[in-house]
């Protein structure tokens, strides 16, 4: 059971634009603390796509935007490629001094 | 250029121990916090421990409060994670990376750790 929840999956057709959503609670993304979101090919390492609620590290696309509000995150790809099917994680720091992650999101195109 | 490369990973008997290192280039490694995170076989990620850039703070998730230790050596740009009371449900690979606002903005390519009999 993971302290973050995200919906198993999601799909999209190409071109299209899907968003994932992360609900936490007043202990973590709801006390303030940024939500960071990670994208996962699988056999490979997490690759951060979105830090601090919204912003993107350098050389990840702008079809890649994220947002915050109250005890929520959310993720959303837009003008989907082929190449974005992965597992997308959400995560965040807790007051009980852990760093928490969402269960996953498996994205097929 | 950022890298982080992990080591120490193999199969080991329940109850047995490992140690984990992860030597870091291409960044300052003594300015920055770093983080071991860990995956299960088709899991999802959980995260391990945390230890500041000059050691003075350590968390542990609860699952390995008492049988893990991390630790890190400045001098030698390593990050290291001792595990001892190794239990199945440890079996993962362990990724170390690079701490930003506790996440991880970069990772090593990880190392798996396979706890059985």
């Amino acid at each position: 059971q993971s302290v973050l929840t995200q919906p198993p999956s999601v799909s999209g057709a190409p071109g299209q634009r899907v968003s994932i959503s992360c609900t936490g609670s007043r202990s973590n993304i709801g006390a303030g603390y940024g939500v960071h979101w990670y994208q996962q090919v699988p056999g490979t390492a997490p690759k951060l796509l979105i830090y601090g609620n919204s912003n993107r590290p350098s050389g990840v696309p702008d079809r890649f935007s994220g947002s915050k509000s109250g005890t929520s995150a959310s993720l959303a790809i837009s003008g989907l490629q082929a190449e974005d099917e992965a597992d997308y994680y959400c995560q965040s720091y807790d007051s009980s001094q852990s760093v928490v992650f969402g269960g996953g999101t498996k994205l097929t195109v | 250029e950022v890298q982080l490369v992990e080591s120490g990973g193999g199969l080991v008997k329940p109850g047995g121990s490992l140690r984990l290192s992860c030597a870091d280039s291409g960044f300052t490694f003594s300015a920055f916090s770093m983080n071991w995170v860990r995956q299960a076989p088709g899991k999802g990620l959980e995260w391990v421990s945390s230890i500041s850039s000059d050691s003075d703070f350590i968390y542990y998730a609860d699952s390995v409060k008492g049988r893990f230790t991390i630790s890190r050596d400045n001098a030698k740009n390593s990050l290291y994670l001792q595990m001892n009371s190794l239990r199945a449900e440890d079996t993962a690979v362990y990724y170390c990376a690079k701490d930003l606002l506790h996440g991880g903005d970069y990772w090593g390519q990880g190392t798996l750790v396979t706890v059985s009999s």
